[in-house]
């Protein structure tokens, strides 16, 4: 059964320093995508990235990047020059199996509650 | 103009009475998902669906049943509600190809 576990409950960082948020995962599935999401204080969930199992090459978008440790199973989020705006609850995601229109469906880790202060 | 909405927002519910949470989407995805998430907790799954007439378990469907009459709508249906079923619930759209979903603002339940 898959499984996501993110150790860090919480984080802080100054203003302009890159934070780094730590997730790991279980899976025996060869194809699974993990996705990271960023949940803003009023409860909306907003996607943010996501890597695919068989793409050797860390994802990036603007300022978010990750460093895929996939012999590991462990993933990171890397978010570069934070900023107060940054501020939220961090969730890891794993998705199996999206192939043929399967499900998609994902399983969250269990959040990273990040403070950016300026 | 947001393209994934819950109705209604806030719920207060007494235990053993009925609650139907809806969700529409505008993405014209065929996937669509309910989680809840409890304090402290990521989200889980309860059901979902690959598009209209189709309804799938999740990780924890006791409790729950779900009901896709057409792409755009899905809806939770809590028949004999309890107060373990406080919690928020969150709707998600997403393309068949398992890409990102798109969730919803969230309903917050409460049973008494």
């Amino acid at each position: 059964a898959q499984r996501v576990t993110q150790v860090q409950p919480t984080g802080s960082s100054q203003w302009g320093e890159e934070v780094t948020l730590d997730c790991s995962y279980e899976t025996s599935e060869y194809f699974y995508r993990i996705f990271w999401y960023r949940q803003l204080f009023s409860g909306e969930m907003v996607f943010l990235i996501y890597q695919p199992s068989f793409d050797t090459q860390n994802q990036r978008s603007g300022r978010y990047s990750v460093v895929f440790q996939k012999s590991f199973k462990s993933i990171s989020l890397v978010i570069s020059a934070s900023q107060p705006e940054d501020s939220g609850t961090y969730f890891c995601a794993l998705s199996e199996r999206w192939t043929g229109g399967l499900s998609g469906k994902l399983t969250f880790g269990e959040g990273t509650q990040v403070t950016v202060i300026s | 103009e947001a393209a994934v909405t819950q109705s209604p927002r806030n719920k207060v519910a007494v235990t053993g009475g009925k609650v139907t949470l809806s969700c529409n989407q505008t993405n014209n995805h065929n996937n669509m998902y309910w989680y809840r998430q409890d304090t402290g907790h990521g989200l889980r799954l309860i059901h979902y669906s690959y598009g209209a007439g189709s309804t799938e378990k999740g990780d924890i469907p006791d409790g729950y049943k779900a009901s896709r009459p057409s792409q755009e709508n899905f809806s939770l249906i809590l028949e004999l509600a309890t107060p373990s079923q406080t919690s928020v619930y969150f709707c998600a759209s997403g393309g068949l190809g398992g890409g990102e979903q798109y969730f919803g603002p969230g309903t917050r339940l409460t049973v008494l």
